[in-house]
């Protein structure tokens, strides 16, 4: 199975700061990597898929990158409704699909 | 707009098992993969398995292989996960999701809104 690592596992920001959170795959996985972010007591929700591409509805200060083994999310400029715990998951190399463990985001 | 409305809440005893339900509208049922991402408290997310309506056969998580069920009705869109033999450790938020295939992999593009299962004697 692929592990999927992310890093941080939290971290805290300001209103207007700019956020990276990585993620590192076991193995290369290309490009098939998708992120999602899940609010408190809701469902997770679709922010990028295939490392970079932002889906529909999502806001402009999200964005994807990365390929092979080592992937970034940036928040370009962080927002309160940002306040969430974020996961990568990888779609190579499946069953499994695998989901990294999270990286939590509070403001400051 | 594609929706996935699971059941409610359920307590199990230790031992038995759980039938959880996700009844999709709004998009076509048949063709895209319906699967099951679980979520214990405070834990981050973990897939179960998932099953593509029109063709039937389920694909499961090496870890839950012989204990959990996942199968496909196309004539309600409804999906079905059935876990059994539970134990406190199954206690967790039950997640159905639509995969949806891009040029690179697929993802979880809609999702239902959690069926919280708590395991309990």
């Amino acid at each position: 199975d692929i592990q999927m690592t992310q890093s941080p596992s939290s971290l805290s920001a300001s209103v207007g700061d700019r956020v990276t959170i990585t993620c590192r795959a076991s193995q290369s996985i290309s490009s098939y990597l998708n992120w999602y972010q899940q609010k408190p007591g809701k469902a997770p929700k679709l922010l990028i898929y295939a490392a970079s591409t932002l889906q529909s509805g999502v806001p402009s200060r999200f964005s994807g990158s990365g390929s092979g083994t080592d992937f970034t999310l940036t928040i370009s400029s962080l927002q309160p409704e940002d306040l969430a715990t974020y996961y990568c998951q990888q779609s190579y190399s499946t069953p499994p699909v695998t989901f990294g463990g999270g990286t939590k985001v509070e403001i400051k | 707009q594609v929706q996935l409305v699971q059941s409610g809440a359920e307590v199990k005893k230790p031992g038995s098992s759980v039938k959880v339900s996700c009844k999709a509208s709004g998009g076509t049922f048949s063709s895209y993969a319906i699967n099951w991402v679980r979520q214990a408290p405070g834990q981050g997310l973990e897939w179960m398995g998932g099953i593509i309506p029109m063709f039937g056969t389920a694909k499961y998580a090496q870890r839950f292989q012989g204990r959990v069920t996942i199968i496909a009705d196309e004539s309600t869109s409804t999906a079905y996960m059935e876990l059994s033999s539970l134990i406190s450790e199954d206690t967790a938020v039950y997640y159905c999701a639509r995969a949806f295939s891009t040029y690179s992999g697929s993802c979880f593009d809609y999702w239902g809104q959690g069926t919280l299962v708590t395991v309990s004697s």
